[in-house]
């Protein structure tokens, strides 16, 4: 069965440092996003992108971060410059639909344990 | 007011237990709902979607009320691997975002 990808499953970072979480969704999906689950909380969409652009960002999603969609293949994350509060587990999906269908899944990656020092 | 909301648990249940979870949402537009289940530092992983006419996998029953803006899920004959948190879901506006409760933690025992 396909599934998402993502890489580094741990990542330990210093305060202030730039980080890239890397992801490498469905093959033949379309619409692609990111969540955070801080420890003991809810998961928290961040951002979705379809068509090479942003689609919808949360309020969480600001300025220190980004997304990208490089080649055919990879979503990355960047964190310019990290902070303490961004320690989280972060989870890359995807899926084939995303806008007007209610049938559509969303398929998670295993995700990445951010750890700010 | 969370958008939506669960009962945390935990909801200690024995083997061969039936156990109903239940969640309700806040906004009226939301479209589509689901349900996942995350294990222990795991990522979330669709259960089932979860239609207003109800809809039943195996020994797992979801029912939505869109009056009642109230979404449950039933299983029935528990299984110890059923012990793990159930995440309730709705996805809203017309870019895929989904909005998470905080998920019911079930552990069945022996």
């Amino acid at each position: 069965e396909p599934e998402v990808t993502q890489t580094p499953s741990h990542q330990v970072t210093q305060m202030g440092q730039e980080v890239i979480l890397r992801c490498v969704p469905i093959s033949n999906h379309l619409y692609f996003y990111w969540y955070r689950q801080i420890l003991g909380q809810k998961v928290e969409f961040l951002v979705s992108f379809y068509n090479n652009e942003i689609s919808e960002k949360s309020e969480i999603f600001d300025d220190q971060f980004s997304v990208e969609r490089p080649d055919g293949s990879n979503f990355t994350l960047k964190i310019r410059s990290t902070k303490l509060e961004d320690s989280a587990m972060y989870f890359c999906a995807s899926s084939d639909y995303g806008r007007n269908s209610s049938s559509d899944t969303q398929y998670f990656g295993p995700g990445t344990r951010l750890t700010v020092l | 007011r969370k958008e939506v909301e669960q009962d945390p648990g935990p909801f200690n249940v024995p083997e061969g237990a039936t156990v109903a979870f239940n969640c309700t949402y806040s906004n009226s537009a939301s479209q589509s709902f689901f349900w996942y289940r995350q294990d222990c530092r795991k990522e979330p992983k669709l259960l089932m979607s979860v239609y207003s006419s109800g809809n039943e996998d195996g020994r797992f029953t979801a029912q939505l009320n869109r009056a009642s803006q109230y979404i449950s899920l039933l299983i029935r004959d528990s299984k110890l691997s059923d012990s793990a948190t159930y995440l309730c879901v709705v996805k809203r506006g017309n870019t895929g975002k989904l909005i998470f409760g905080q998920g019911t933690t079930l552990q069945v025992k022996p």
